[in-house]
Order: C-alpha cells, then structure tokens, then sequence
C-alpha cells in the first residue's frame, strides 16, 4: 500500500522568508502524481503545485517550487517569499496514474505559520 | 473558474438519521469523488465514482454508506444511520478524463461538516 509520510507537524517562518516542508512517500509504482494542497482556516483544499513522476524537472509555481527526488522517494515544497496568506496547513498527496479514479492518499499535514 | 459545489455547508443531526450531503462538480468531469477528513487528522478516500458506478472505495466506505449521481449534475453521499465517528469535513471532487492534459488533479468543494451528536 502507498504512504506519505510528513514529518513536520508543524513549522513556521518569517515573512519573505524561504521554508521548505518535507514530504517522502512509499510506492512500488513507476508511474504516479505527487501533490501539494494547502488548507487554509476555511478547510478548502486548495492545489498549490504538482509533479509528474516521469519528468526530471522540478515543478514550479510563481513562489512554490518543488525537490522531487525520485530514488529517495522524496517531495518537498519551498516556499519563497513567504507571505501572512501562506499561512495554512499543507498536505502533501500521491496518486497512481493508471487506475480509473484512482485515490489521492494524503500525508498527516504540516501547520505552517508565517509570522510578521 | 469553474467550482465544485458543496450543500449543506454545515448540517448537525442526531445519531442513527439519515444524512445526504450533495455535490455538483465541474460540469465536464468525468470522475467523481468523496474524501472525509476528522478534525485534526488527515483527508481520507472514500469513494470514487465514474461511468454511474463506484470504481474504487476504501475500507471506510461500509454498507452504512451510498453514493448515487441522480440525474446527470448531482453527486450525493448518503449515510443510513450515522453515528458518532461519523462526525468530519466531508470533501467532494472531481476531476477530467485521465487522459486528458489537466487530468489527475482533482478539484475540491468547500467541504460539507457533518456533526453528529
């Protein structure tokens, strides 16, 4: 069975400063989606970034970009340029690509705080 | 852009009712999906449905659960006689055909909470 695992409960930065949150996930698959979702106080979950396991290069999304590694099975968020609206809880995600509705599995989370 | 939409947003009920938590997803996706997640704890799968049919459903969803989309724009979870545990954000999703460039990124609504007393 798939796992993510967060290991980060909780972590906070400056603003406009740099954070990395950490994500490693178990799979025997090759093929497979990695995500990050951030939930702010509202509780909507909300997409931030996602990677294609087939592709080498690192997404990148305005401020968010990721580390994925693949052999290490490891999948962190940077945030750059934090700002007050970063402020949520970040859940990194995997799926498979084959199956037909396939699931999202969700790691526990990590609460981040950016402080003024 | 287009939005999954959630109703109720809140709904509180008594132990052993019936509970119906609807959903309309994007209008030109295909795959159908309900998540729950317990106060404090992580999101969980519960269901996926494409094609009229469940395709996928985790070992949450037990008989005490069902999911129909009636008429083609609405997609429900209903639960028969909801107890306690039951108590969570229920999120539905949704997203395209997976074959399709913007596939496998699911869509969330704003959740529906459910509490049961």
């Amino acid at each position: 069975a798939q796992t993510v695992t967060q290991s980060q409960p909780e972590m906070s930065v400056q603003e406009a400063e740099t954070v990395t949150l950490s994500c490693t996930y178990d799979t025997s698959e090759s093929d497979y989606y990695l995500f990050w979702y951030k939930q702010p106080p509202s509780r909507q979950m909300i997409l931030v970034i996602r990677q294609e396991a087939y592709k080498q290069q690192n997404a990148t999304e305005n401020r968010f970009s990721v580390n994925f590694q693949k052999a290490a099975k490891s999948f962190s968020l940077k945030i750059s340029d934090s700002q007050l609206g970063d402020a949520a809880m970040y859940f990194c995600a995997y799926r498979i690509e084959e199956t037909s509705g396939s699931r999202l599995t969700f790691g526990e989370g990590t609460q981040l705080t950016v402080n003024p | 852009e287009p939005e999954v939409t959630q109703t109720p947003s809140h709904q509180v009920t008594q132990m052993g009712q019936e509970v119906i938590l609807r959903c309309v997803p994007i209008s030109n996706h295909l795959y159908f999906y309900w998540y729950r997640q317990i106060l404090g704890q992580k999101v969980e799968f519960l269901v996926s449905f494409y094609n009229n049919e469940i395709s996928e459903k985790s070992e949450i969803f037990d008989d005490q659960f069902s999911v129909e989309r009636p008429d083609g724009s609405n997609f429900t979870l209903k639960i028969r006689s909801t107890k306690l545990e039951d108590s969570a954000m229920y999120f539905c999703a949704s997203s395209w055909d997976r074959y399709y460039s913007g596939a496998n990124v699911l869509t969330f609504g704003a959740g529906s909470r459910l509490t049961v007393l």
